[in-house]
């Protein structure tokens, strides 16, 4: 079965640092999304992508914030200036966009930031 | 605003019992989707059940089925003969169609323990 992939699966960093963090969507999907998840909180919605711009973004997905789909297979999500609170999981899904579909998660990346 | 309620942090249930997790949710919209997903220790999100919010017929798939009351706004989760390794967080999603394509809400999670 198809899946959603995601690199790396733990990435350190120190604070004020940018990182990149990587995802390859199902190769048929349309709609592409970032969420993370702090450690024992919910998972909340960052950024939702189509058509090679975002649709949708939250209060949460401010200037430091960047996305991107550079070659039409990856789907990068870039924090320009990590802060110690953006230590997360982040989730990519993507979605075919039809009006059954089911998002399809990737494993995740945990971000440490020191 | 657009919520999603699940008002027990934490449930446990004895192997081979039946445990429902509680759901509510607020929203305006008529046409909708509502999604239980699995979150074991990998950390990774797993769908479990979907319901279409104009189908009347509550979503079953196996051990796990739903109870969809449209009007209360309720989606409960019933998983039936627990086995250990459904021990894992439980999120209640639902997903609505907007101008700029689709949206996705997550409620905070129920975390289940299986009891051996």
């Amino acid at each position: 079965e198809p899946e959603v992939t995601q690199t790396p699966s733990h990435q350190v960093t120190q604070m004020g640092q940018e990182v990149i963090l990587r995802c390859v969507p199902i190769s048929n999907h349309l709609y592409f999304y970032w969420y993370r998840q702090i450690l024992g909180q919910k998972v909340e919605f960052l950024v939702s992508f189509y058509n090679n711009e975002i649709s949708e973004k939250s209060e949460i997905f401010d200037d430091q914030f960047s996305v991107e789909r550079p070659d039409g297979s990856n789907f990068t999500l870039k924090i320009r200036s990590t802060k110690l609170e953006d230590s997360a999981m982040y989730f990519c899904a993507s979605i075919t966009g039809g009006p059954t579909d089911t998002q399809y998660f990737g494993p995740g990346t945990r971000l440490t930031v020191l | 605003a657009q919520t999603v309620t699940q008002s027990q942090p934490e449930m446990s249930v004895q192997e081979a019992e039946t445990v429902t997790l509680s759901c509510t949710y607020d929203t305006s919209e008529s046409d909708y989707y509502l999604f239980w997903y699995k979150q074991p220790p990998s950390r990774q999100m797993i769908l479990v059940i979907r319901q279409e919010a104009y189908k009347q017929q509550n979503a079953t798939e196996n051990r796990f089925s739903v109870n969809f009351q449209k009007a209360a706004k309720s989606f409960s989760l019933k998983i039936s003969d627990s086995q250990l390794g459904d021990a894992a967080m439980y999120f209640c999603a639902y997903r609505i169609f907007d101008n700029y394509g689709q949206n996705f809400v997550f409620g905070p999670g129920t975390r289940l323990s299986v009891l051996p």
